[in-house]
C-alpha cells in the first residue's frame, strides 16, 4: 500500500538550532516527492520537487534530499517565521495521464526566538 | 499568492444540503486537483482533472462529484452533508507539460472551510 510517514510529529527548535524533518514512503512508481509549508488555515506552499535518488535543492535556509526510500528537509539557522506545518508528498502515475498525490501528515515546526 | 482563486472563503450549512465549492486555476494550468483536510485525516486526494476530462480519482464519496469547464474553472459538489463532512477544501492546479499530460507541482489556493452543522 502507497504509504508517507513524517516524523516527527512536533519539532521545537531555538531560533538558529538547526535540524532535520524526515519523510519515509513506499509507492509504486514514484514519479515526485514534493515539500510545502503550510501555514495555520492557509493553503499548502509549494518549496521543492525530487525526482530521482541523490537528488538535492536548496531554497535559503531549508534544503531537501532524496533516497529510493525517504527524503530530508534540513533547515538550517531556523527563524521564529520558519514556524510551519511541513508537508510532504509522493505522487504515482495512475491510469492514463493521471497523478495520485499521496500527503504525509507533517510536522509542525516551532521556532522559538 | 499561488494564482489560484477558491470562492467562497468559508461556508456554513446543515446536515442534508448540498454545497458547490469553486476553483480558477492558475493562467495555462490545464489541471485541476481538489483536496479534503480535516484535523484527523490529514490532506486527502479526491479528484483529478485535466483540460475537462477526469483523470485520476481517490478518495471521493459518491455524495461528492466534480467537473471542470471549457473556461478551466472547476466545481466540486458536495450533496447530503454530514457532520464529518465539515473540513477545509483545497484546489490545486499544475503546469501541463508538452505532449498534454501535467507536470507533478501542485499549486494550492488558500481554500474553502465548510462547516456543517
Amino acid at each position: 500500500e502507497d504509504q508517507v510517514t513524517q516524523s516527527p510529529e512536533a519539532l521545537r527548535l531555538q531560533e538558529g538550532e538547526s535540524s532535520s524533518l524526515n519523510c519515509s514512503y513506499t509507492v509504486s512508481g514514484l514519479r515526485g516527492l514534493f515539500w510545502y509549508r503550510q501555514d495555520p488555515g492557509k493553503g499548502p506552499e509549494f518549496l521543492f520537487t525530487l525526482y530521482s535518488a541523490g537528488e538535492e535543492k536548496e531554497k535559503e535556509r531549508l534544503k531537501a534530499t532524496l533516497t529510493k526510500k525517504e527524503s530530508f528537509l534540513h533547515i538550517t539557522a531556523p527563524k521564529p517565521e520558519d514556524s510551519a506545518t511541513y508537508l510532504c508528498a509522493v505522487q504515482a502515475l495512475v491510469g492514463t495521464g493521471g497523478f495520485k498525490t499521496i500527503f504525509g501528515a507533517g510536522t509542525r515546526l516551532f521556532v522559538k526566538a | 499568492d499561488s494564482g489560484v482563486t477558491q470562492t467562497p472563503k468559508h461556508l456554513i450549512t446543515a446536515t442534508g444540503q448540498r454545497v458547490t465549492l469553486r476553483c480558477s486555476p492558475r493562467s495555462g494550468d490545464l489541471s485541476v486537483y481538489w483536496y479534503q483536510q480535516s484535523l484527523d485525516q490529514g490532506l486527502q486526494f479526491l479528484i483529478q482533472y485535466y483540460n475537462g476530462e477526469e483523470r485520476a480519482k481517490g478518495n471521493i464519496l459518491e455524495r461528492f462529484s466534480a467537473q471542470q469547464f471549457p473556461d478551466l474553472h472547476s466545481e466540486l459538489n458536495l450533496s447530503s452533508l454530514e457532520l464529518g463532512d465539515s473540513a477545509l477544501y483545497f484546489c490545486a492546479s499544475s503546469v501541463p507539460r508538452a505532449g498534454g499530460i501535467s507536470t507533478d507541482t501542485q499549486y494550492f489556493g488558500p481554500g474553502t472551510r465548510l462547516t456543517v452543522l
